[in-house]
């Protein structure tokens, strides 16, 4: 597809299980970006990746949670051990981003929508 | 650190009547701003930047938005809204020297009625 796309859509987990979601962004992105949407809130930055390196990580809320993108294509993010606090929407976006210095559009995927009972 | 206000949760108004949503921010630092909508399950689409420039911008669905800089604010306007505009709408800001991570504001949720 043309646009950022991820799975699962939906996602219900039982406190202390682990997830995996997963990200596929535009196709010669470089830039890919994780973000969290708590109910009513605007999405919060969690982490960021240039390739397959990891440059930022600043926004992670604890060490249960983990993101990857191994061949700098496909990115995942497992929360493990989750908690009810961590149901929220998790959106991925991805950009071209070949200079740091200057702008590059994020484009959106529609999020997957975790909720932990 | 950056903050963006959206002090109206909640806006109501009704089909073919002018609407703005408002925006301020918080910045040391010089900032880009922008404007996101996002539609029910579905992701944040781009309404419209101020990166430089006339501080009036035009985006698409034929919303405007004006950077001012002395009131740190960025107000989103349409001059005549559709029920398909009904949806929920995010500012957001950049710093000029960290390009990658957006600040939200909280949203607010336009509803227009027939």
């Amino acid at each position: 597809g043309a646009g950022v796309s991820q799975s699962p859509r939906y996602k219900v987990a039982k406190r202390g299980q682990d997830v995996a979601l997963r990200c596929d962004p535009i196709s010669g992105h470089v830039s890919l970006f994780w973000y969290q949407q708590a109910l009513g809130q605007g999405p919060e930055f969690l982490t960021y990746f240039q390739n397959e390196a990891q440059l930022d990580k600043s926004g992670l809320p604890s060490d249960r949670f983990f993101a990857e993108r191994p061949e700098g294509s496909v990115s995942t993010l497992k929360i493990q051990r989750t908690q009810q606090e961590d149901s929220a929407v998790y959106l991925c976006a991805s950009s071209l981003r070949r200079d740091p210095r200057s702008y590059n559009e994020q484009f959106f995927g529609p999020g997957t929508r975790l909720t932990v009972l | 650190a950056q903050s963006v206000t959206q002090l109206d949760s909640q806006v109501p108004v009704f089909e073919e009547a002018p609407v703005e949503l408002r925006c301020n921010y918080s910045s040391s630092v010089s900032v880009y701003l922008f404007w996101y909508v996002q539609y029910p399950n579905q992701g944040l689409q781009l309404l419209l930047k101020y990166l430089s420039g006339s501080t009036l911008v035009k985006g698409i669905n034929g919303f405007e938005a004006e950077f001012n800089k002395s009131q740190t604010s960025f107000h989103l306007r349409k001059p005549s809204v559709h029920i398909s505009d009904t949806a929920e709408y995010f500012c957001a800001v950049i710093t000029t020297s960290g390009t990658y991570k957006y600040i939200f504001g909280t949203g607010t949720r336009l509803k227009v009625l027939a």
